[in-house]
């Protein structure tokens, strides 16, 4: 199985602030690698896919990069919207394996 | 716009079967090349993918519960199911059913809390 590994595993920001979480994985994935929002009692909410391409309708404050085995998301200006749990998730080879989740949290 | 639901018992005694039924509105299930798939959250825990479907009739599961779980789809009726056998209190969880295109979820039902108790 291939390991997803996020880090930090949580954040306390500022609104306004610039919050980047890595998602490492422990073998290459190329570009299959998607991006979720959670918040508390909720389903997760897809945010991008392909490491890098946004769902339509999600804030251009948010975006992705990386490929192989190095990937970030990055919030450019927190919202208050935006404190929530993110996950990475690969999708290049089974089974989907997700990160254990990065809590953003109000500082 | 696709829209599932998760429906099934919310308590299941230990060594029994956990049964629960994904129905899916806004669209037909056997119109689309989308897996069907089922992911679950333990209480204060991370996402486990447990398994999809794929319009094919093929299945993919997670090798951790390859042995106790089945997928499959009721096209008559719209919906896709997940059979959990043999379960013990490590399966209470949050299982949600999602879908989407290009290995991801686009569409996730809202979930629902099965715990496994006597």
């Amino acid at each position: 199985d291939i390991q997803m590994t996020q880090s930090p595993s949580s954040v306390s920001a500022s609104v306004g602030d610039r919050v980047t979480i890595t998602c490492r994985a422990s073998q290459g994935i190329s570009s299959w690698l998607a991006w979720y929002q959670q918040k508390p009692g909720k389903a997760p909410k897809f945010l991008m896919h392909a490491a890098s391409s946004l769902q339509s309708g999600v804030p251009s404050r948010f975006s992705g990069s990386g490929s192989g085995t190095d990937f970030t998301l990055t919030i450019s200006s927190l919202q208050p919207e935006d404190f929530a749990t993110y996950y990475c998730q690969q999708a290049n080879s089974f089974p989907w394996t997700f990160g254990q989740g990065t809590k953003v949290e109000i500082k | 716009q696709l829209q599932l639901q998760e429906s099934g018992p919310g308590l299941v005694k230990p060594s029994e079967t956990l049964s629960l039924t994904c129905t899916v509105s806004g669209g037909s299930i056997s119109s689309r090349s989308y897996p069907w798939g089922w992911i679950r959250q333990p209480p204060g825990k991370g996402l486990e993918w447990i398994g999809s479907i794929y319009y094919s009739g093929d299945t993919y599961y997670n090798p951790s519960l390859k042995s106790r779980v089945t997928i499959s789809v009721d096209t008559s009726k719209n919906q896709f199911s997940l059979k959990l056998s043999s379960v013990i209190a490590a399966d209470t969880a949050v299982y949600y059913c999602a879908t989407g295109t290009n290995r991801k979820f686009d569409y996730w039902g809202q979930g629902t809390l099965v715990i496994v108790s006597s």
